[in-house]
């Protein structure tokens, strides 16, 4: 497993804002994910984030709205950028370990936009 | 067809009874299968996974798989009020993008 924490735990933005979130890990990982979850639904994947170069995008999101950073194999940053209330979320980086597909996730980032 | 369909609950079930969390999925290339629970207001928590068709016992879980009929669940005996959750079913399809289930909810009465 994996040590993972995220910065800031949860935030309050205005509408048309940005917001950079950070994921930390404390050992090198195969592979970052970003996930959004609304309240009450399931885990959405938003992109794969990719060290040294552009991360992938799941369909529905695109990188303007959500650019990503993979300066290293610990460390990740999602900004969510032009924020409107849709964005209110929890935000969840999640990674993979060695070479097995079992996930653990950070505990998240509350986002809410006013 | 949803590709991970999981009955949303919520499951109730008596205080040391056996919990049944059911889980079927679409994508017959699936390989390995991963079940999270999440606690109310915390993030996905991994507490099985299998790979081959069969029962895999971890405690008081079980993991049981069918891949002739794409299905697989989780058995929670003994069950505790401390396993109220949310139940995620995972099926991986190989690389490393996992799809997740939208989760069954559990309650577990004292």
């Amino acid at each position: 497993s994996a040590v993972i924490s995220q910065k800031p735990s949860r935030d309050i933005c205005q509408r048309g804002t940005s917001l950079t979130i950070q994921c930390q890990v404390d050992s090198q990982v195969t592979m970052m994910f970003w996930y959004r979850q609304q309240p009450g639904q399931s885990l959405t994947l938003i992109a794969t984030a990719n060290q040294g170069s552009e991360a992938t995008y799941e369909s529905g999101f695109v990188i303007d709205k959500f650019p990503i950073s993979r300066p290293n194999l610990t460390f990740s940053t999602l900004t969510v950028s032009n924020m409107s209330p849709e964005d209110s979320s929890i935000y969840l980086c999640s990674v993979v370990t060695g070479d097995s597909y079992e996930q653990y996730f950070g505990p998240g980032t509350r986002l809410t936009v006013t | 067809q949803k590709e991970v369909e999981q009955n949303s609950g919520p499951l109730s079930v008596p205080e040391g009874a056996i919990a049944s969390l059911n889980c079927t999925y679409s994508d017959r290339g699936s390989q390995s299968f991963f079940w999270y629970r999440q606690y109310s207001g915390k993030s996905p928590e991994l507490i099985m996974f299998i790979y081959s068709n069969g029962d895999k016992e971890d405690g008081r879980f079980t993991a049981q798989l069918n891949k002739a009929s794409q299905y697989v669940s989780l058995l929670i005996r003994d069950s505790q009020p401390s396993d109220s959750a949310t139940y995620l079913c995972a099926p991986n399809t190989g690389g490393f993008k996992t799809i997740f289930g939208a989760g069954t909810r559990l309650f577990v009465k004292a």
